[in-house]
Protein backbone atom coordinates (compact mmCIF):
# COMPACT_ATOMS: atom_id res chain seq x y z
CA UNK A 1 0.00 0.00 0.00
CA UNK A 2 0.64 3.70 0.33
CA UNK A 3 3.22 4.63 2.83
CA UNK A 4 3.75 8.26 4.56
CA UNK A 5 6.66 8.81 7.04
CA UNK A 6 7.00 11.05 9.24
CA UNK A 7 3.05 10.31 11.16
CA UNK A 8 3.49 12.74 13.55
CA UNK A 9 5.89 15.99 13.71
CA UNK A 10 5.94 19.36 15.44
CA UNK A 11 8.05 22.56 14.12
CA UNK A 12 7.74 25.73 14.89
CA UNK A 13 6.57 29.38 12.68
CA UNK A 14 8.66 29.99 10.11
CA UNK A 15 10.59 26.68 9.58
CA UNK A 16 10.67 24.17 6.93
CA UNK A 17 9.16 20.84 6.65
CA UNK A 18 9.79 17.51 4.23
CA UNK A 19 6.64 14.66 4.34
CA UNK A 20 7.67 11.39 2.29
CA UNK A 21 5.33 8.89 0.70
CA UNK A 22 5.90 5.53 -0.98
CA UNK A 23 3.22 4.99 -3.79
CA UNK A 24 1.34 1.95 -4.12
CA UNK A 25 3.47 -0.85 -6.46
CA UNK A 26 2.41 -0.10 -10.13
CA UNK A 27 0.88 3.40 -9.80
CA UNK A 28 2.78 6.25 -11.57
CA UNK A 29 0.68 8.88 -9.90
CA UNK A 30 0.73 10.57 -6.91
CA UNK A 31 -1.72 13.18 -4.94
CA UNK A 32 -1.12 15.29 -1.81
CA UNK A 33 -4.10 16.97 -0.13
CA UNK A 34 -4.20 18.33 3.24
CA UNK A 35 -7.13 17.62 5.40
CA UNK A 36 -7.56 20.41 8.58
CA UNK A 37 -9.72 19.01 11.81
CA UNK A 38 -13.05 18.44 10.70
CA UNK A 39 -12.75 19.33 7.08
CA UNK A 40 -12.78 16.88 4.30
CA UNK A 41 -9.20 17.19 2.17
CA UNK A 42 -7.73 19.80 0.20
CA UNK A 43 -6.16 19.18 -3.45
CA UNK A 44 -2.79 20.73 -3.01
CA UNK A 45 -1.00 19.42 -6.11
CA UNK A 46 -0.23 15.87 -7.89
CA UNK A 47 2.71 14.51 -9.61
CA UNK A 48 2.74 12.40 -13.12
CA UNK A 49 6.33 11.12 -14.54
CA UNK A 50 8.19 13.70 -12.49
CA UNK A 51 5.90 16.51 -13.15
CA UNK A 52 3.29 18.55 -11.89
CA UNK A 53 0.30 17.98 -13.51
CA UNK A 54 -2.76 19.94 -11.19
CA UNK A 55 -2.31 22.29 -8.53
CA UNK A 56 -4.54 23.45 -6.24
CA UNK A 57 -5.40 26.91 -4.08
CA UNK A 58 -1.65 26.81 -2.38
CA UNK A 59 0.75 29.10 -2.59
CA UNK A 60 4.22 28.50 -3.92
CA UNK A 61 5.93 27.51 -0.50
CA UNK A 62 4.04 24.46 -1.02
CA UNK A 63 6.20 22.32 -3.39
CA UNK A 64 7.25 19.14 -4.33
CA UNK A 65 9.50 15.93 -5.83
CA UNK A 66 8.26 12.75 -7.55
CA UNK A 67 11.19 10.43 -7.95
CA UNK A 68 12.61 7.95 -10.80
CA UNK A 69 10.41 5.08 -8.06
CA UNK A 70 7.81 6.90 -7.85
CA UNK A 71 7.75 7.94 -4.43
CA UNK A 72 7.35 11.52 -3.66
CA UNK A 73 8.13 14.54 -1.22
CA UNK A 74 5.69 17.52 0.18
CA UNK A 75 7.80 20.51 1.06
CA UNK A 76 6.42 23.51 2.83
CA UNK A 77 8.24 26.34 3.54
CA UNK A 78 8.03 29.64 6.09
CA UNK A 79 5.55 27.09 7.70
CA UNK A 80 2.57 29.09 8.99
CA UNK A 81 0.31 28.13 12.32
CA UNK A 82 -2.29 27.64 9.71
CA UNK A 83 -0.80 24.84 7.62
CA UNK A 84 -1.00 22.46 11.09
CA UNK A 85 -2.88 19.34 9.41
CA UNK A 86 -3.32 15.68 8.56
CA UNK A 87 -1.26 15.68 5.02
CA UNK A 88 -2.37 12.86 2.86
CA UNK A 89 -0.44 11.39 -0.11
CA UNK A 90 -2.52 9.25 -2.63
CA UNK A 91 -0.94 7.51 -5.48
CA UNK A 92 -3.45 6.28 -8.38
CA UNK A 93 -2.68 4.24 -11.79
CA UNK A 94 -3.77 7.16 -13.77
CA UNK A 95 -3.30 11.01 -13.34
CA UNK A 96 -7.48 11.44 -13.85
CA UNK A 97 -9.91 10.92 -11.24
CA UNK A 98 -9.81 7.55 -11.34
CA UNK A 99 -9.96 5.69 -8.02
CA UNK A 100 -6.91 7.07 -5.23
CA UNK A 101 -5.30 5.07 -2.76
CA UNK A 102 -4.50 7.07 0.67
CA UNK A 103 -1.47 6.50 2.69
CA UNK A 104 -2.49 7.35 6.90
CA UNK A 105 -1.47 10.39 6.38
CA UNK A 106 1.29 12.63 8.38
CA UNK A 107 0.21 14.82 11.05
CA UNK A 108 1.86 18.29 11.25
CA UNK A 109 1.35 20.39 14.16
CA UNK A 110 2.86 24.38 13.90
CA UNK A 111 3.51 26.09 16.80
CA UNK B 1 -12.89 25.57 -0.77
CA UNK B 2 -15.14 22.60 -0.83
CA UNK B 3 -17.07 21.55 -3.84
CA UNK B 4 -19.96 19.28 -1.72
CA UNK B 5 -21.99 19.46 1.10
CA UNK B 6 -22.60 16.14 3.03
CA UNK B 7 -26.16 16.00 4.77
CA UNK B 8 -26.44 15.35 7.31
CA UNK B 9 -22.86 16.24 9.38
CA UNK B 10 -23.67 14.03 11.85
CA UNK B 11 -26.19 10.61 12.05
CA UNK B 12 -26.60 8.05 14.99
CA UNK B 13 -28.24 4.94 14.23
CA UNK B 14 -28.08 1.07 16.22
CA UNK B 15 -26.15 -2.17 14.96
CA UNK B 16 -28.74 -3.10 12.37
CA UNK B 17 -30.39 -0.48 10.54
CA UNK B 18 -29.24 1.27 7.54
CA UNK B 19 -27.82 4.78 7.40
CA UNK B 20 -28.41 7.06 4.50
CA UNK B 21 -25.89 9.99 3.53
CA UNK B 22 -26.56 12.64 0.90
CA UNK B 23 -23.98 14.85 -1.20
CA UNK B 24 -24.68 17.82 -3.17
CA UNK B 25 -22.07 19.45 -5.82
CA UNK B 26 -22.19 22.49 -7.41
CA UNK B 27 -20.04 22.24 -11.04
CA UNK B 28 -20.66 19.50 -13.31
CA UNK B 29 -18.91 16.18 -12.58
CA UNK B 30 -17.41 13.42 -14.98
CA UNK B 31 -17.67 10.72 -11.42
CA UNK B 32 -18.83 11.10 -7.91
CA UNK B 33 -16.93 8.97 -5.40
CA UNK B 34 -17.20 7.96 -1.74
CA UNK B 35 -14.45 7.82 0.54
CA UNK B 36 -14.31 6.52 4.04
CA UNK B 37 -11.73 7.83 6.89
CA UNK B 38 -11.50 5.82 10.74
CA UNK B 39 -10.39 8.82 13.34
CA UNK B 40 -7.90 10.70 12.54
CA UNK B 41 -6.36 7.67 9.62
CA UNK B 42 -6.24 7.76 5.86
CA UNK B 43 -9.14 7.86 3.72
CA UNK B 44 -10.07 4.52 1.78
CA UNK B 45 -12.02 4.32 -1.45
CA UNK B 46 -15.67 2.62 -1.28
CA UNK B 47 -16.73 3.32 -4.52
CA UNK B 48 -17.17 5.43 -8.00
CA UNK B 49 -20.19 6.28 -9.91
CA UNK B 50 -20.10 7.79 -13.13
CA UNK B 51 -22.01 10.69 -14.54
CA UNK B 52 -23.53 8.20 -17.04
CA UNK B 53 -24.72 6.36 -13.64
CA UNK B 54 -27.82 6.58 -11.88
CA UNK B 55 -27.02 3.92 -9.03
CA UNK B 56 -24.51 1.50 -8.19
CA UNK B 57 -24.16 -1.02 -5.81
CA UNK B 58 -20.74 -2.76 -4.13
CA UNK B 59 -21.65 -5.82 -1.23
CA UNK B 60 -23.90 -3.77 1.41
CA UNK B 61 -23.38 -0.23 -0.06
CA UNK B 62 -25.78 1.90 -2.30
CA UNK B 63 -24.78 4.64 -4.33
CA UNK B 64 -27.42 7.15 -6.28
CA UNK B 65 -26.12 9.84 -8.41
CA UNK B 66 -28.59 12.28 -9.90
CA UNK B 67 -27.06 15.01 -12.28
CA UNK B 68 -30.12 17.15 -12.52
CA UNK B 69 -30.18 17.26 -9.27
CA UNK B 70 -26.39 17.73 -8.96
CA UNK B 71 -26.72 15.11 -5.83
CA UNK B 72 -25.86 11.65 -4.32
CA UNK B 73 -26.61 9.30 -1.59
CA UNK B 74 -24.85 6.52 0.00
CA UNK B 75 -26.82 3.82 1.52
CA UNK B 76 -25.93 1.40 4.05
CA UNK B 77 -27.31 -1.64 4.65
CA UNK B 78 -27.26 -3.62 8.09
CA UNK B 79 -24.88 -1.07 9.90
CA UNK B 80 -22.19 -2.62 11.96
CA UNK B 81 -20.27 -0.87 14.75
CA UNK B 82 -17.04 -1.41 12.47
CA UNK B 83 -19.02 1.16 10.02
CA UNK B 84 -18.25 3.79 12.55
CA UNK B 85 -16.57 6.57 10.36
CA UNK B 86 -16.41 9.54 8.70
CA UNK B 87 -17.99 9.58 4.87
CA UNK B 88 -16.64 11.56 2.19
CA UNK B 89 -17.79 11.85 -0.96
CA UNK B 90 -15.58 13.19 -3.55
CA UNK B 91 -16.44 15.03 -7.23
CA UNK B 92 -13.95 14.64 -10.10
CA UNK B 93 -14.89 18.02 -12.23
CA UNK B 94 -15.51 17.29 -15.99
CA UNK B 95 -14.14 20.76 -17.21
CA UNK B 96 -10.49 22.59 -16.31
CA UNK B 97 -8.67 20.33 -14.48
CA UNK B 98 -9.82 16.82 -14.29
CA UNK B 99 -6.54 15.23 -12.06
CA UNK B 100 -8.31 16.60 -8.55
CA UNK B 101 -10.73 15.11 -6.68
CA UNK B 102 -12.95 17.64 -4.40
CA UNK B 103 -13.92 16.77 -1.01
CA UNK B 104 -17.16 17.62 0.83
CA UNK B 105 -16.61 18.08 4.91
CA UNK B 106 -17.88 14.76 5.28
CA UNK B 107 -20.52 13.11 7.63
CA UNK B 108 -19.33 10.96 10.88
CA UNK B 109 -21.45 7.52 11.37
CA UNK B 110 -21.42 6.48 14.71
CA UNK B 111 -23.27 2.79 15.19
CA UNK B 112 -24.32 1.87 18.37
CA UNK B 113 -23.69 -2.04 19.28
Amino acid sequence: GVTQSPTHLIKTRGQQVTLRCSSQSGHNTVSWYQQALGQGPQFIFQYYRKEENGRGNFPPRFSGLQFPNDSSELNVNALELDDSALYLCASSLDPNTGELFFGEGSRLTVL
Amino acid sequence: SQQGEEDPQALSIQEGENATMNCSYKTSINNLQWYRQNSGRGLVHLILIRSNEREKHSGRLRVTLDTSKKSSSLLITASRAADTASYFCATGSASGSARQLTFGSGTQLTVLP
